[in-house]
């Protein structure tokens, strides 16, 4: 069974762009949450996703939104990028009733 | 809020020493607990996990038991190999909120040969 994927795997862009990052779940997996990594701030909560709504919000901007399709591959979009949004991206995904989640590789997002 | 509190790193140790690294949440209500690893430029896979008070989660021989008294859920490991080398991070969600995790600052842990 394939894992998560995420595209692209690494991204550099420049202050005031905007961006949007994919990611796959594993097939049979309608939750799909995402998360940052930073060094300074750890790994943060964004939001989640379950069939095409969002269910939970962490503490970020409106500047980062998402969305989820019917297939349950889900979409991550940063507007009005900032320095401090250099991160590794992480999408994970779960399967109903289940509290694992199993996380992609991550994007790397560098904004210059 | 929810909060996880893990051992700074980095640890270093020798090949077959034992490990610890410790971990404790504060957290409303019955969490689950959770230890996840990251290998260098890879993303988080699950290491073990306890669902209750009492449990003993175990993988790979990685132990970790749920102590709701001392909320703590430290990670140990007998005799550890240069392979598990990689940065560990503790975990918890609360009930109903499964799919947030909140998780410590991770332990950097290198095993030399």
């Amino acid at each position: 069974k394939a894992g998560v994927t995420q595209t692209p795997r690494y991204l550099i862009k420049t202050r005031g762009q905007q961006v949007t990052l994919s990611c796959s779940p594993i097939s049979g997996h309608r939750s799909v949450s995402w998360y940052q990594q930073t060094p300074g701030q750890g790994l943060q909560f964004l939001f989640e996703y379950f069939s095409e709504t969002q269910r939970n919000k962490g503490n970020f901007p409106g500047r980062f939104s998402g969305r989820q399709f019917s297939n349950s591959r889900s979409e991550m979009n940063v507007s009005t990028l900032e320095l401090g949004d250099s991160a590794l991206y992480l999408c994970a995904s779960t399967r109903d009733r289940i509290d694992e989640q199993f996380f992609g590789p991550g994007t790397r997002l560098t904004v210059l | 809020g929810d909060s996880v509190t893990q051992m700074e790193g980095p640890v270093t140790l020798s090949e077959e020493a034992f490990l610890t690294i410790n971990c404790t949440y504060t957290a409303t209500g019955y969490p689950s607990l959770f230890w996840y690893v990251q290998y260098p430029g890879e993303g988080l896979q699950l290491l073990l996990k306890a669902t209750k008070a009492d449990d003993k989660g175990s993988n790979k021989g990685f132990e970790a038991t749920y102590r709701k008294e001392t909320t703590s859920f430290h990670l140990e490991k007998g005799s550890v190999q240069v392979s598990d080398s990689a940065v560990y991070f503790c975990a918890l969600s609360r009930s109903g909120s499964a799919r947030q995790l909140t998780f410590g600052s991770g332990t950097q842990l290198t095993v030399l040969p």
